[in-house]
């Protein structure tokens, strides 16, 4: 089982505020790191699919970087508004196969009008 | 645009009852699974299965069984269901390894 870990469990910001979370992988058997966000009660949208060491990926206010060599993704959020509450999901693809697909805790986004 | 389809959305169990978890994909994925969300962990495989006819154990297998008699199906059947076993559970369905589609999630209660 491979340690994936995201930080912080979960955070509270005020609207307009930047924001930033982390995921952490292993840095050997890389294939891709993924980020979903998750609505309560919904399924989990796809974000970002990063592949390539030093990969910046962005949709809108929020964007991703990726280094494979040290075994850390970033997801940052710009200018946060209440609709980007969410939990937000990294997910490690080993490069062993499609079953090595390995989900991260989450970070809990609250933004607070 | 169907995408992911999973059913029931909500169930309640009797402990020692059997079940099935219903998923659909209409998008020709090869790859498609079974995951379930706890509190405080990550999403964790259950099943999983890379094509019609194949199919394969995840991390938390015991007392689930899967088919896949098709591309577009994917049954998870609970056995002999126990408190354990309750749990949000989603289905996702995969073309390639880019992009992993899920379904809306069923919450299963077992009492």
């Amino acid at each position: 089982i491979l340690n994936v870990e995201q930080s912080p469990q979960s955070l509270h910001v005020q609207e307009g505020d930047s924001t930033n979370f982390t995921c952490s992988f292993p840095s050997s058997n890389f294939y891709a790191l993924h980020w979903y966000r998750w609505e309560t009660a919904k399924s989990p949208e796809a974000l970002f699919v990063m592949t390539l060491n030093g990969d910046e990926k962005k949709k809108g206010r929020i964007s991703a970087t990726l280094n494979t060599k040290e075994g850390y993704s970033y997801l940052y959020i710009k200018g946060s508004q209440p609709e980007d509450s969410a939990t937000y999901l990294c997910a490690f693809l080993d490069s062993g196969g499609y079953q090595k697909v390995t989900f991260g805790t989450g970070t809990k986004l609250q933004v607070i009008p | 645009n169907a995408g992911v389809t999973q059913t029931p959305k909500f169930q309640v169990l009797k402990t020692g009852q059997s079940m099935t978890l219903q998923c659909a994909q209409d998008m020709n994925h090869e790859y498609m699974s079974w995951y379930r969300q706890d509190p405080g962990m990550g999403l964790r495989l259950i099943h999983y299965s890379v094509g019609a006819g194949i199919t394969d154990q995840g991390e938390v297998p015991n007392g689930y069984n899967v088919s896949r008699s098709t591309t577009e199906d994917f049954p998870l059947r609970l056995l002999s269901a126990a408190p354990s076993q309750t749990s949000v559970y989603f289905c996702a369905s995969s073309g390639d390894r880019n992009t992993i589609y899920f379904g809306e999630g069923s919450w299963l209660t077992v009492v």
